[in-house]
């Protein structure tokens, strides 16, 4: 079945520093939905992409989905302590229509 | 409502016992989603309802789960026989009308600890 992986399983970074995380799916999506997962919490809607290469941004966080809609990328500039959790990708089958959500990233900021 | 709510919060019970988590979605919100989310792990895809119809449950594990949605609107899961295996964190999302690109609003989960 549909597979999304994400690299890497957790991140430490010092305030200040960029993250980066990356999503890549067993099938080709017909789009890509992020999430932000704070400790303790649910999942929360971040930014959704659907375009072959297309390119976001919010504030700090810059999504990428790329040509082939297979795999996709978000960056954080200047990491926050707010910004502390784990981000999920969640690829939508083509097939299947099915919301299937990556293996996470865990993101950790020190002061 | 104002969000997706989930009820219980927390349930714990013994093994071999008989558990229903109920989920009340957005109102208005036509599509329903449960996933089961491991400790470190992502959330893992169970089921979805597009109305009271089951359009996908291929990720139900074993025929111990079942869900149900009978007016289109609250949802029940089902799980018959727990086991230790069970136990997690069962997450409720909804959405607006086909699930084609629309975003999941996401409850507060049920955690469920088998003993």
């Amino acid at each position: 079945g549909q597979q999304v992986m994400q690299i890497p399983q957790y991140q430490h970074v010092q305030e200040g520093e960029d993250f980066t995380t990356y999503c890549n799916s067993s099938t080709t999506l017909s789009n890509i939905q992020w999430y932000k997962q704070r400790p303790g919490g649910h999942p929360v809607f971040l930014i959704q992409l659907v375009k072959s290469g297309e390119v976001k941004k919010q504030k700090r966080l810059t999504f990428q989905f790329g040509e082939a809609k297979k795999n996709s990328s978000l960056h954080i500039t200047a990491t926050q302590t707010t910004d502390v959790g784990t981000y999920f990708c969640a690829g939508r089958d083509g097939a299947t229509n099915k919301l299937i959500f990556g293996t996470g990233t865990l993101l950790a900021v020190q002061p | 409502g104002a969000g997706v709510s989930q009820t219980p919060s927390n349930k714990v019970t013994e093994k071999g016992k008989y558990v229903e988590l109920r989920c009340d979605p957005i109102s208005g919100h036509t599509a329903l989603y449960w996933y089961r989310q491991s400790l470190g792990q992502g959330p893992e895809f169970l089921i979805y309802f597009q109305g009271t119809g089951a359009a996908d449950d291929s990720g139900l594990p074993n025929d111990r789960f079942f869900a149900v949605r009978p007016e289109g609107s609250v949802s029940t899961l089902k799980i018959q026989r727990t086991e230790r295996g069970d136990s997690a964190v069962y997450l409720c999302a909804s959405s607006r009308g086909s699930p084609v690109g629309n975003v999941l609003t996401f409850g507060a989960g049920s955690r469920l600890t088998v003993l």
